[in-house]
């Protein structure tokens, strides 16, 4: 595709329910990331795909996150027992993470959830 | 640890000059990188730098000194739709990213 996608753009969920967003990147990209980003706040990373490596899964806040990714395409990010604390946007991004080159990522447009 | 620190929020008059800056504290470095983000949207890339000096594009610069661990952003002939967020990144290591918390640029007629 043309850009990073991600669905659904908007998520109203009740407390304690599950839910999962999907991430599409930039065919040919490798890497993908996740990150969060709380309202007026900056990005908080939350886990990281390089090709068929181990993900990098260092900034999941708890066990009740968790990130799939198939092969080099699209992503999902479950968010089990959703809080209310949970309520920002979730961004994806992804990069053709070429060994030696600074990094530009490239932005979804985000998935804007919100746990009542 | 790693901490980045940007100004909160910053004011300039449309046509002037502005500078933000970035100092940085982590455990590894491959490159500084600023994002424009506009209310509602998702970061959009500006510039990167890996080596110390200023790297131009257009009406944006971006400075870098790795040895004081800090960097600027600067635009000039501020515009109106220059109204955004800035948010510096460092790559940490491998593929590993810090994001500073932004700086909120209100540009006014």
């Amino acid at each position: 595709g043309a850009g990073v996608s991600q669905s659904p753009s908007n998520k109203v969920t009740e407390k304690g329910k599950d839910v999962e967003l999907r991430c599409d990147p930039i065919s040919g990209h490798t890497a993908l990331y996740w990150y969060r980003q709380r309202l007026g706040q900056g990005l908080e990373f939350l886990i990281y795909f390089q090709g068929n490596s181990a993900p990098d899964k260092s900034g999941l806040p708890s066990d009740r996150f968790s990130a799939e990714r198939t092969g080099e395409s699209v992503s999902t990010l479950t968010i089990q027992r959703t809080q209310q604390e949970d309520s920002a946007v979730y961004l994806c991004a992804s990069s053709l993470a070429l060994a030696g080159i600074p990094d530009t990522q490239y932005f979804g447009p985000g998935t804007r959830l919100t746990v009542l | 640890g790693q901490n980045i620190d940007q100004p909160t929020e910053m004011t300039a008059t449309e046509g002037a000059i502005v500078q933000i800056n970035c100092t940085y504290q982590t455990s590894g470095f491959n490159g500084l990188f600023w994002y424009q983000q506009h209310a509602g949207e998702a970061p959009t890339f500006l510039s990167y730098n890996v080596l110390d000096g200023l790297e131009e594009k257009g009406r944006f610069s971006s400075f870098l000194s790795r040895s004081k661990g800090y960097s600027y952003l600067l635009l000039k002939e501020l515009q109106m739709k220059d109204s955004a967020s800035y948010l510096c990144a460092v790559n940490n290591y491998g593929q590993n990213f810090v994001f500073g918390p932004g700086t909120r640029l209100s540009v006014l007629p």
